[in-house]
């Protein structure tokens, strides 16, 4: 069966610290997407991952992907209050004409002032 | 450029009863695929449709059905509702099966 796992679930952090979270999934793949998720809204994407090794960064944010290691990482530099969110990886194991698209377990990140 | 928009927003139904739910995908977009969010969770993969043919389809049972039109908007259907059912439904296009998606607002369904 497929996991997609995210670690910490919950996260709590001082503004201005630096901090990673991940993503370990437990099939192939070589699309990985981030999403961010403001408590009762609708999901924002935020980074595109489709090969190994990739790298993207916006503002704070930075996403990697190892499709060897099966491993993304969402790296937050010197957090501000206004990421406080939850955040999800998913992977897209779409094969053969078929979709699929799953989504991680989510990590809830607290910034504290 | 129009975003995805979903309707109704927020709903109540009773135990047995039935929902359709619309979604109206953003413009230039031919894939709309659908997730149920219930609450503390990751969203869940329902199905998809691309150029309006189910495309691909998760773990839900058959009381889960769904439509695209020619415009590209879509309908999710449930029968038979139960309690479980309630959830956030989320509705997400994209310019081809595989990509980034753009989600809508989403719909709150509350089963009673």
């Amino acid at each position: 069966e497929l996991k997609v796992e995210q670690n910490p679930l919950f996260l709590s952090m001082q503004e201005g610290k630096n901090y990673t979270i991940y993503c370990n999934y437990s099939t192939t793949s070589d699309r990985l997407y981030w999403y961010r998720q403001d408590p009762g809204k609708s999901l924002e994407s935020l980074f595109v991952l489709l090969s190994n090794g990739a790298v993207k960064q916006e503002g704070r944010l930075m996403a990697s992907l190892d499709t060897k290691a099966r491993l993304s990482t969402l790296h937050i530099t010197a957090a501000v209050h206004d990421l406080s969110a939850t955040y999800f990886c998913a992977v897209d194991i779409s094969a053969s004409g078929t979709y699929k698209y799953i989504f991680g377990t989510g990590t809830r990140l607290k910034v504290l002032a | 450029e129009t975003g995805v928009t979903q309707s109704p927003t927020h709903l109540i139904k009773t135990r047995g009863q039935q929902v359709t739910l619309r979604c109206s995908s953003q413009s230039g977009h031919n894939t709309v695929s659908w997730y149920q969010q219930a609450l503390g969770q990751g969203p869940q993969f329902i199905f998809q449709y691309y150029r309006e043919e189910e495309n691909g389809r998760g773990n839900f049972p058959p009381r889960f059905s769904g439509l695209q039109f020619p415009n590209y908007s879509s309908e999710l259907n449930v029968n038979a509702l139960e309690l479980d059912d309630s959830a956030l439904y989320l509705c997400a296009s994209s310019t081809r099966p595989t990509g980034e998606l753009f989600f809508g607002e989403g719909s709150r369904l509350t089963v009673l």
